[in-house]
């Protein structure tokens, strides 16, 4: 059974403050690596999907790339808001279908 | 623009009672999943439905059936709830199987007594 690790599991930082979200997944054979945010009592909203074939994707002030080889993908974001607090997930895809992390809880001090 | 609608948003249910779970979308996606989602075990794949006519179990699907009653409408069913099937459930969509983004609709609390 594939396996999707998120360090640290909550984090909480300055607005303002770039910062760096991580995800390991065990699979060898990713199909892509998605990245989602939870909103407390809400689904899941994608941020950002990276194919296998890809390294990184952008949208807006969200970066997201890819390593195989190391089985890690990191999440970037950029002059963090409040608005960005959440729980942010990684999922990736292999052959036996999408494994979730269990997310990092983010908190952006006012 | 919809996306993905599940019904009901809450529920309560004493041990035994049965209860179906909707979910549709409007987006024509070919696949629909139902995940449920509990503290400290992150998001688990109960069935999915990879295409209109067909169903497969995902992680955790004792207790449970599904109906993929045409191509936007997913079901789940519990047929003799427990109190271990406590949790929030979310149905999700995708265009295909494989390569594409998941959307979730906003999730179902339910608990059983």
């Amino acid at each position: 059974k594939q396996e999707v690790t998120q360090i640290p599991a909550a984090l909480s930082v300055p607005e303002g403050e770039n910062l760096v979200l991580n995800c390991s997944f065990t699979d060898s054979a990713i199909y892509n690596l998605q990245w989602f945010r939870q909103d407390p009592g809400k689904g899941l909203t994608s941020l950002l999907l990276i194919q296998s074939s890809q390294r990184e994707q952008t949208s807006g002030r969200l970066n997201a790339s890819l390593d195989k080889s190391s089985g890690r993908s990191t999440l970037y974001i950029a002059a963090s808001q409040p608005g960005d607090s959440a729980t942010y997930l990684c999922a990736e895809r292999g052959a036996d279908g999408l494994t979730f992390g269990k997310g990092t809880h983010l908190i952006i001090q006012p | 623009n919809a996306g993905v609608t599940q019904t009901p948003k809450f529920q309560v249910l004493k041990t035994g009672q049965s209860m179906t779970l909707q979910c549709a979308q409007d987006m024509n996606h070919n696949s629909m999943y139902w995940y449920r989602q509990d503290p400290g075990m992150g998001l688990r794949l109960i069935y999915y439905s990879a295409s209109e006519g067909t169903t497969d179990k995902g992680e955790v699907p004792n207790g449970y059936n599904v109906s993929r009653l045409n191509k936007r409408e997913f079901s789940l069913r519990l047929e003799s709830a427990a109190p271990s099937q406590t949790s929030v459930y979310f149905c999700a969509s995708s265009e295909l199987w494989s390569n594409e983004k998941l959307f979730f609709g906003s999730g179902t609390q339910l608990s059983v007594l």
